[in-house]
């Protein structure tokens, strides 16, 4: 069975920009979360998305946004980069809300200059 | 205001003898606990759990053990090997699963040979 996948892997962007990223999760899981991944903070929580719905929503201004479409795929969204986005960006899946564990992809690496 | 903290940033440990890893929560409304580890330019991939209801979980070389009452948890790793260098999150969430994971900012173990 194919893991989740992101794209693009690495990403360079410059500040006042916009980026989207994807997330495509196993198979059979409609469950997708996006966290951010820092050096000083660890992983952060950005949201949720479970049947096209958002569940639940991290601490991030608005700047962050995020959506799923009816094939479970899912993309984020940044707008008007700054220089403190650049982060690992990482998606999870999973069957459903609270049900199996969360599989991560690789990851997308915004470096934003 | 950080909720599950992992207080030593790096672990130097040889291999064949014990790795141990602890975490600390403060929200005593978390009842579930995970075990991530990561490798470098990989997403983090699950471990191992623990629920609650329970102090103590094992799965091959890996225990989880829970102490409610201290807010603690520590994850053993007997006996350690090179391929377990990785970086390793502890993660907390309450309502079963049913809200997002909380994570710590991780612990570099570094087994050597």
């Amino acid at each position: 069975k194919a893991g989740v996948t992101q794209t693009p892997r690495y990403l360079i962007k410059t500040r006042g920009q916009q980026v989207t990223l994807s997330c495509s999760p196993i198979s059979g899981h409609r469950s997708v979360s996006w966290y951010q991944q820092t050096p000083g903070q660890g992983l952060q929580f950005l949201f949720e998305y479970f049947s096209e719905t958002q569940r639940n929503k991290g601490n991030f201004p608005g700047r962050f946004s995020g959506r799923q479409f009816s094939n479970s795929r899912s993309e984020m969204n940044v707008s008007t980069l700054e220089l403190g986005d650049s982060a690992l960006y990482l998606c999870a899946s999973r069957l459903g809300p609270a049900v199996g564990e969360q599989y991560f992809g690789p990851g997308t690496r915004l470096t934003v200059t | 205001d950080q909720q599950v903290k992992q207080n030593s940033p790096s672990l130097s440990v040889q291999e064949g003898r014990i790795s141990i890893l602890n975490c600390d929560y403060t929200n005593s409304m978390f009842d579930y606990f995970l075990w991530y580890k990561k490798y470098p330019a990989e997403g983090p991939t699950f471990l191992i759990s623990i629920s609650s209801i329970k102090d103590k979980n094992e799965d091959g070389r890996f225990t989880v053990f829970l102490n409610k009452s201290a807010k603690h948890l520590s994850l053993h790793i007997v006996p350690s090997q090179p391929g377990d260098s990785a970086v390793y999150f502890c993660a907390a969430t309450p309502n079963s699963g049913n809200t997002p994971l909380v994570f710590g900012k991780g612990t570099r173990l570094s087994v050597i040979a």
